[in-house]
């Protein structure tokens, strides 16, 4: 079946850090690009990062950028988001897609409060 | 940052009427290959967003052909002919040419 399944998420104080991972499967995962989305709750929808096929290049939303680190390992068919220093405002379900959004997973919530 | 405007931010439609939503962005997003980066989703209730249109009016796998994109450089609209109860939702478009990606605020669609 293809599918992407997102875990990882959880309650995080402020400051704190947490790793997300995408396991992709019934498709080839390292011929596409990988990209995170979130949403706030009861808010619109929020490009985070993308990371191209080989992984040699991410690109970030400013509100994210040396804060969150996207990478991948191919053998595994695994994306990950590692997320640093988080603040309340990074409170979301976050969600992996191929491409822009040709498959997406169920998502993952992600709280920082204290 | 492109900024896109949807309009309407709600619609409410009695199924078997057509409904129309409209999505200007504040840049072109004519790309210098000749395409333009525009998609639509669809984010049923409690569910994962899904795609339904892309590079403004291919329809992707699956998606009912009352669904129709259409639209050039800033000004884009997509189209449902009869609305169908499992058409509600809130429906975003999203331009994928310009760093930041960004939405519409998105509108929700219900079903009179």
């Amino acid at each position: 079946e293809v599918q992407l399944v997102e875990s990882g998420g959880g309650l995080v104080q402020p400051g704190g850090s947490l790793r997300l991972s995408c396991a992709a499967s019934g498709f080839t995962f390292s011929s596409h690009w990988m990209h995170w989305f979130r949403q706030a709750p009861g808010k619109g929808l929020v490009w985070v990062s993308r990371i191209n096929s080989d992984g040699s290049s991410t690109s970030y939303a400013d509100s994210v950028k040396g804060r969150f680190t996207i990478s991948r390992d191919n053998a595994k068919n695994m994306l990950y988001l590692q997320m640093n220093s988080l603040r309340a405002e990074d409170t979301a379900v976050y969600y992996c897609t191929r491409e822009l959004g040709i498959l997406w997973g169920q998502g993952t919530m992600v709280t920082v409060s204290s | 940052d492109i900024v896109l405007t949807q309009t309407p931010l709600s619609l409410s439609v009695t199924p078997g009427q057509p409904a129309s939503i409209s999505c200007k962005s504040s840049q072109s997003l004519l790309h210098s290959d000749g395409n333009t980066y525009l998609y639509w989703y669809l984010q049923k209730p409690g569910q994962s967003p899904q795609l339904l249109i892309y590079e403004v009016s291919s329809r992707f796998s699956g998606v009912p052909d009352r669904f129709s994109g259409s639209g050039s450089g800033t000004d884009f609209t997509l189209k449902i002919s009869r609305v169908e109860a499992e058409d509600v939702g809130v429906y975003y478009c999203m331009q994928g040419i310009h760093l930041p990606y960004t939405f519409g605020q998105g509108t929700k669609l219900e079903s009179k």
